[in-house]
């Protein structure tokens, strides 16, 4: 089956740390970029980052720019997000999407995981 | 970054009904557009992409039309599992950017 599972979430405090997986199964991985996109709590989406197919470009958005991290492990199918600083406005659902290019180009997201759910609170 | 804007942000509307919702761009996207169905507590899955090729396997009651800055999702007859939000997403360029959400009720 096609499909990502992403594992991870949890309730942090503001300033902490936290890493996000997302782990792809039922296709090829590493012929995919990759991105993280966010929901908070009854809002829209939110594009937070992506990672081209072999790890070696990525992108962030300006909200969470020098604060998170991409990064993807191909030979274990696994896609992460490390989460520095942690503000309380980063409380949302994660979702990790696929692209259907390999490289940061124009793309829709074909398939998404279910999504983890992480609390920034004191 | 491009804004997207969606409307309505509501939609009442029966089962057999033909509705449409719109997404407006803040500058041209050419057809740089998808269109996303989320149901409640689940991940959005794609509808149509491209402004309107629809996704294999999704059922041809849908369709999106549009360019460059204005665009819409047009379902021909309500199903009782189309009640649910819809999104819809430009990626012209990063950051890529949805809109804020129709949300379709009885």
């Amino acid at each position: 089956e096609v499909q990502l599972l992403e594992s991870g979430g949890g309730m942090v405090q503001p300033g902490g740390s936290l890493r996000l997986s997302c782990s792809g199964s039922g296709f090829s991985f590493s012929n995919y970029a990759m991105s993280w996109v966010r929901q908070a709590p009854g809002m829209g989406l939110e594009w937070v980052s992506g990672i081209s197919n072999r790890g070696g470009n990525t992108i962030y958005a300006d909200s969470v720019k020098g604060r998170f991290t991409i990064s993807r492990d191909n030979s274990e199918n696994t896609l992460f997000l490390h989460m520095s600083s942690l503000r309380a406005d980063d409380t949302a659902v994660y979702y990790c999407a696929k692209e259907e290019v390999a490289t940061l180009e124009a793309s829709w997201f074909d398939l998404w995981g279910q999504g983890t759910l992480v609390t920034v609170s004191s | 970054d491009i804004q997207m804007t969606q409307s309505p942000s509501t939609l009442s509307a029966s089962v057999g009904d033909r509705v449409t919702i719109t997404c407006r761009a803040s500058q041209s996207i050419s057809s740089w557009l998808a269109w996303y169905r989320q149901e409640p507590g689940e991940a959005p899955k794609l509808l149509i992409y491209q402004a309107s090729t629809l996704k294999s396997g999704v059922p041809s009651r849908f369709s999106g039309s549009g360019y460059g800055t204005e665009f819409t999702l047009t379902i021909s007859s309500l199903q009782p599992e189309d009640f649910a939000t819809y999104f819809c997403q430009q990626y012209n360029s990063y950051s890529y950017t949805f809109g804020q959400g129709t949300k379709l009720q009885i």
